[in-house]
């Protein structure tokens, strides 16, 4: 069972560079989401979509975009990276139209490093 | 912004201790807590989702309780081993149910 794959594991960009986090789920998942983990402050949620079409945004959505073009991927962009988006970053996909009461499944994360 | 709290930070033990931990979270419009084991190099494992106050849930040596009314749930690691070595992640859901706010962790270490 493949889960949740993320790619790249690991990653480093330039300043001002752009790129995009990939995020695959096979378990016919409605909800999405992306988090970010940082020394000492836990996970904080990015983006999140509860379906093909509808995203939203979590905590810390700035830098950031998503879509949810199939049920299947849900994409995470940097536009232009700052060093502030070092971050270790995890998709995560949950049964239902919401993470209430249904546990999330996580992805391996990727390592970001923007120099 | 919502506060999930959990303590300790981190937690030193001996192999075969037992152990607890704490997580806090605001008490209105609760609507779910989740309990995650987080190995390093690896992805968070979901150990428990629990609902209702009262609720005391249990896998293995590993069980925990909720209160919602004071905003509270404990994680109780029986015989501690060093494979339970790992970061402890609680996260709070309100009655919107679409944002998994996660506390800091306690990192847990058993030494053999």
């Amino acid at each position: 069972n493949a889960g949740v794959t993320q790619t790249p594991k690991f990653q480093v960009l330039k300043t001002g560079q752009s790129m995009t986090l990939q995020c695959a789920q096979d378990m016919n998942h409605e909800y999405m989401s992306w988090y970010r983990q940082d020394p000492g402050m836990g996970l904080r949620l990015i983006h999140y979509s509860v379906g093909a079409g509808i995203t939203d945004q979590g905590e810390v959505p700035n830098g950031y975009n998503v879509s949810r073009s199939t049920t299947e991927d849900f994409p995470l962009r940097l536009l232009s990276a700052a060093p502030s988006q070092t971050s270790v970053y995890f998709c995560a996909s949950s049964p239902g139209q919401g993470i209430g009461n249904t546990e999330a499944f996580f992805g391996q994360g990727t390592r970001l490093t923007v120099v | 912004i919502l506060n999930v709290e959990q303590s300790p930070q981190s937690l030193h033990v001996q192999e075969g201790d037992s152990t607890n931990f704490t997580c806090s979270f605001p008490s209105s419009n609760f609507y779910a807590l989740h309990w995650y084991r987080w190995e390093t190099a690896k992805s968070p494992e979901a150990l428990f989702v629990m609902t209702l106050n009262g609720d005391e849930k249990k896998k293995g040596r590993i069980s925990a309780t909720l209160n919602t009314k004071e905003g509270y749930s404990y994680l109780y690691i029986k015989g501690s081993q060093p494979e339970d070595s790992a970061t402890y992640l609680c996260a709070f859901t309100n009655n919107a149910g679409n944002m998994l706010t996660f506390g800091g962790g306690t990192r847990l270490m058993v030494k053999p």
